[in-house]
């Protein structure tokens, strides 16, 4: 079945340093969702990339879409602590025809000040 | 505007014991999902809905069981609670870019 990863799995940074997260989905998307969930709290949307070798932009936070629409990275530049969460993609469900997405795994990250 | 709510945020279960548990929306979405939140394994869906009155098995249904008598509700039950249904479950609904928009979370434990 279709699987989307995820990696580092874990990640601790130096409060001022930057944060990287991958995604990589075992077929093609359509698009890639990414969200982030505070610890104790529940998934929040962030942004929907659709096109191939897309790049967008929210403050600090940059996502790219590959060319081959099959990974995805999530940059924060110069963290901080208010970045501290996990990070999820997720990807339709390429056969799924209620909207259902696939999630990755999550990288949880630490921003120690 | 409240979102997607659920009820209850906490609950403790005996094994063998049944509850449900409660998702409203006042979003007007046709989509609603249900998913539970293991360490390490990150959202599986259990059910979902496309509709009032529609329900369809996800990733993980087997112990659950779901209704949407209404479009703003969508219910999930345990009919006999297990230790491995010990979770996070989190309620979902779709918007118009497909974007999800998550209730705030029922933690449950089963002893």
């Amino acid at each position: 079945g279709q699987q989307v990863m995820q990696i580092p799995q874990y990640q601790h940074v130096q409060e001022g340093e930057d944060f990287t997260t991958y995604c990589n989905s075992s077929t093609t998307l359509s698009n890639i969702q990414w969200y982030k969930q505070r610890p104790g709290g529940h998934p929040v949307f962030l942004i929907q990339l659709v096109k191939s070798g897309e790049v967008k932009k929210q403050k600090r936070l940059t996502f790219q879409f590959g060319e081959a629409k099959k990974n995805s990275s999530l940059h924060i530049t110069a963290t901080q602590t208010t970045d501290v969460g996990t990070y999820f993609c997720a990807g339709p469900i390429s056969s799924g025809s209620a909207r259902q997405l696939t999630f990755g795994s999550g990288t949880q990250l630490t921003v120690l000040p | 505007n409240a979102g997607v709510t659920q009820t209850p945020k906490f609950r403790v279960l005996k094994t063998g014991q049944s509850m449900t548990l409660l998702c409203a929306q006042d979003m007007n979405h046709e989509y609603m999902y249900w998913y539970r939140q293991d360490p390490g394994m990150g959202l599986r869906l259990i059910h979902y809905s496309v509709g009032e009155g529609t329900t369809a098995k996800g990733e993980v249904p087997d112990g659950y069981n779901v209704s949407r008598l209404k479009k703003q509700n969508f219910l999930l039950g345990l009919e006999s609670a297990a230790p491995s249904q010990t979770s996070v479950y989190f309620c979902a609904t779709s918007g118009v870019l497909y974007e999800q928009y998550f209730g705030p979370g029922t933690r449950l434990t089963v002893t």
